[in-house]
């Protein structure tokens, strides 16, 4: 199985900071990356897939990149609303594994 | 709009069984690659199970195999997931999503509201 390794778990930053999260397969993916946001008690979000290509209606402040093993993805500048735990998940292989997620808060 | 409403959850005892539904609308239900997907209270998310669009071919976790089997109605705009000897670590919240491509390899386009599922005496 791929393992996919975030960090950090949790992060803590002001509004209109940016904000990185890094997402290690452990194993070569390509660009088969996902990324997704989850608000306290909602069902996930897709934001961004594979690897780069920002989803329709996402605001440009999110952003990915990265291909391989190593990726990221960005804040740019972190709104109230951005308030959540965010997950990558590769679907390079069954089974499809998620990363096991970055807590934001506002500092 | 794309919806997915997902029914059949609950309290159940260890060793019982449960059948999850998911009602499909607002796209091409018989072209879509579908899956289901759990997170257990406080903890992240762990895909569980995935069919084509036609229902030919699933994949399973290897912490299901055996035990539950995903399916589809297409005439029904409906998918399944039929859970058999449920254990306690079985608890979590279940969601339904539709994959990205008529392929299983995919990212989770759009997702259920959940359904929780408890296994407890």
């Amino acid at each position: 199985d791929i393992q996919m390794t975030q960090s950090p778990s949790s992060l803590s930053a002001s509004v209109g900071d940016r904000v990185t999260i890094t997402c290690r397969a452990s194993q070569d993916i390509s660009n088969y990356l996902n990324w997704y946001q989850q608000k306290p008690g909602k069902a996930p979000k897709l934001l961004i897939y594979d690897a780069s290509y920002l989803e329709t209606g996402v605001p440009s402040r999110f952003s990915g990149s990265g291909s391989g093993t190593d990726f990221s993805f960005i804040i740019s500048s972190l709104q109230p609303e951005d308030i959540a735990t965010y997950y990558c998940q590769q679907y390079d292989n069954v089974p499809l594994t998620f990363g096991g997620g970055t807590k934001v808060e506002i500092k | 709009e794309v919806q997915l409403l997902e029914s059949g959850g609950g309290l159940v005892q260890p060793g019982g069984s449960l059948r999850l539904s998911c009602a499909a609308s607002g796209f091409t239900f018989d072209i879509s690659a579908m899956s289901w997907v759990r997170q257990a209270p406080g903890k992240g998310l762990e895909w569980v199970s995935s069919i084509t669009a036609s229902g030919g071919k699933t994949y399973h976790a290897a912490s299901v195999t055996g035990r539950f089997t995903i399916s589809r109605d297409n005439s029904k705009q409906t998918l399944y997931l039929q859970m058999n000897s449920l254990r306690a670590e079985d608890t979590a919240v279940y969601y339904c999503a539709k994959m990205d491509q008529g392929a299983l390899m995919g990212a989770f386009e759009f997702w259920g509201q959940g359904k929780m599922v408890t296994v407890s005496s």
